[in-house]
């Protein structure tokens, strides 16, 4: 039940940041975005999430447009422990459901 | 703070066999979620529990799984028989409410191998 949309794979060099995008076009008034990562062999980890308003944690910004159909993780400084599988996920403004697509894979180049 | 905890961390079983996983969520947290994860594949909800009620098992295939939290606290998944497409890592998650601004947290994960 996916509803968004991101790019199979992407490659940023260390050091450099790296923009990650989702369109999330039919995202509804109160449906968060919430933005995991799975590095290999892990179970996902809670990066950051948001309704409107852009965020900023230790880890990483998120960026969400001013209409929401898209948003943007930044990871100002990438770094080789950053390369996973990163998963962006409308949450349902019930239940609090998270359904993951197949989200992007993230190499960090040396 | 102590994570969610899985075990076993390995299974190995032949097809048609029975296998059961444990979760203990992050105390507190009354939302406890079910995931399977096929390789290559992103995960998959199974079924999540309020407190001890399900809030959502629309995705469990229920001729074979079977999942409980008697309790409220720690949660079992069962898969009776197992097929080959059943061998996945089986996640457990779990969130301190079930509003939508309460982020879930994952253990490692089983990883489960039928042969």
């Amino acid at each position: 039940d996916a509803k968004t949309t991101q790019p199979p794979s992407m490659d940023c060099a260390e050091g450099r940041a790296a923009n990650l995008p989702c369109n999330h076009s039919t995202i509804s008034g109160n449906e968060y975005v919430y933005w995991y990562r799975q590095i290999h062999s892990q179970g996902p980890q809670y990066i950051i999430h948001g309704l409107k308003n852009n965020e900023t944690n230790e880890m990483a910004s998120l960026i969400i447009t001013e209409d929401r159909k898209s948003s943007t993780l930044i990871l100002p400084h990438a770094t080789l422990r950053d390369t996973a599988v990163y998963y962006c996920i409308v949450n349902p403004d019930t239940g609090n459901q998270f359904y993951f697509g197949t989200g992007t894979s993230l190499t960090v180049i040396p | 703070e102590a994570g969610v905890a899985q075990s076993p961390r390995y299974k190995i079983i032949e097809k048609r066999q029975s296998v059961a996983f444990w979760c203990n969520p992050i105390s507190g947290h009354a939302t406890l979620y079910w995931y399977q994860q096929i390789l290559g594949q992103g995960p998959k909800l199974l079924i999540q529990f309020q407190n001890n009620g399900v809030v959502d098992d629309s995705q469990l295939p229920k001729d074979r799984f079977s999942a409980e939290r008697l309790k409220g606290v720690d949660s079992t998944l069962k898969i009776q028989p197992a097929k080959l497409e059943d061998s996945a890592v089986y996640l457990c998650a779990s969130s301190l409410m079930g509003l939508a601004n309460t982020e879930a947290f994952f253990g490692q994960g089983t990883r489960l191998t039928v042969v």
